[in-house]
C-alpha cells in the first residue's frame, strides 16, 4: 500500500518570502503525484500534478514541485508568497495503472500561513 | 463547463438517523469518488463509482454505501449515524485520472 507523509503540519512565513512544503511518499510501484490546495470552507483545488516526463512541474500561480524518485519526494516550492496563498495544502498519490483507478491517498496536510 | 456540485452543503442529523448526500459530476465525467475529511483522520477514500459500478472501496464499515446513476450522478448513504461520522464529505469527478473536487457537504451528527 502507498502512503504519504507531509513533514510539516504548519508553516508560517512572511509575505514575499520563499516557502517549501515537504512531501514524501512510499510505494512499491510507480505513482502519480499531486498537490491540492484547500481554502476555508471550500473543496480541494488541483495545484499541480506529476504524471510522467519532466520531473519539474509548475502551476499558473507560481508554485512548482519536483519529483525526486530516489528520495521519493515531491516538495512544493514558491519563491515569493502572497497573503492570498494562505491555505491548507495536501500532497496526494495515486498508483499508476493497476486497479487503484480513482483512489487518491492524501498526506495529513500543511497549513501555510502568510503574514504581512 | 460547470464544476462538481454537491447537495446539501450543510446537514445536521441525530445519532441513529441515516443520511443521503448527492454529487453531480462535471459533464462527461464517468468516475465519481467520495472522501471523508476529519481533523483527526484527514482525507480518507470512501469509494469510487464508474459507469454505475463500484470499482474501488476504502476501509469504511458497511454503514457507508453509495451508488451511481446512468447520468453519472452519485449518492452516498450513511445509515445509523454515529458522532464520529461528523465530517466534510467530498466528492470528486475525474476524466483521464485528474480529479476535480466539489465544495463538500458538512455533516454534523449530534
Amino acid at each position: 500500500a502507498q502512503s504519504v507523509t507531509q513533514l510539516d503540519s504548519q508553516v508560517p512565513v512572511f509575505e514575499e518570502a520563499p516557502v517549501e512544503l515537504r512531501c514524501n511518499y512510499s510505494s512499491s510501484v510507480s505513482v502519480y503525484l499531486f498537490w491540492y490546495v484547500q481554502y476555508p470552507n471550500q473543496g480541494l483545488q488541483l495545484l499541480l500534478k506529476y504524471l510522467s516526463g519532466s520531473t519539474l512541474v509548475e502551476s499558473i500561480n507560481g508554485f512548482e514541485a519536483e519529483f525526486n524518485k530516489s528520495q521519493t519526494s515531491f516538495h512544493l516550492r514558491k519563491p515569493s508568497v502572497h497573503i492570498s496563498d494562505t491555505a491548507e495544502y495536501f500532497c496526494a498519490v495515486k498508483l499508476a495503472g493497476g486497479t487503484s483507478y480513482g483512489k487518491l491517498t492524501f498526506g495529513q496536510g500543511t497549513i501555510l500561513t502568510v503574514h504581512p | 463547463k460547470a464544476g462538481v456540485t454537491q447537495t446539501p452543503r450543510y446537514l445536521i442529523k441525530t445519532r441513529g438517523q441515516q443520511v443521503t448526500l448527492s454529487c453531480s459530476p462535471i459533464s462527461g465525467h464517468r468516475s465519481v469518488s467520495w472522501y471523508q475529511q476529519t481533523p483527526g483522520q484527514g482525507l480518507q477514500f470512501l469509494f469510487e463509482y464508474f459507469s454505475e459500478t463500484q470499482r474501488n472501496k476504502g476501509n469504511f464499515p458497511g454503514r457507508f454505501s453509495g451508488r451511481q446513476f446512468s447520468n453519472s450522478r452519485s449518492e452516498m448513504n450513511v445509515s445509523t449515524l454515529e458522532l464520529g461520522d461528523s465530517a466534510l464529505y467530498l466528492c470528486a469527478s475525474s476524466d483521464l485520472g485528474e480529479q476535480y473536487f466539489g465544495p463538500g457537504t458538512r455533516l454534523t451528527v449530534t
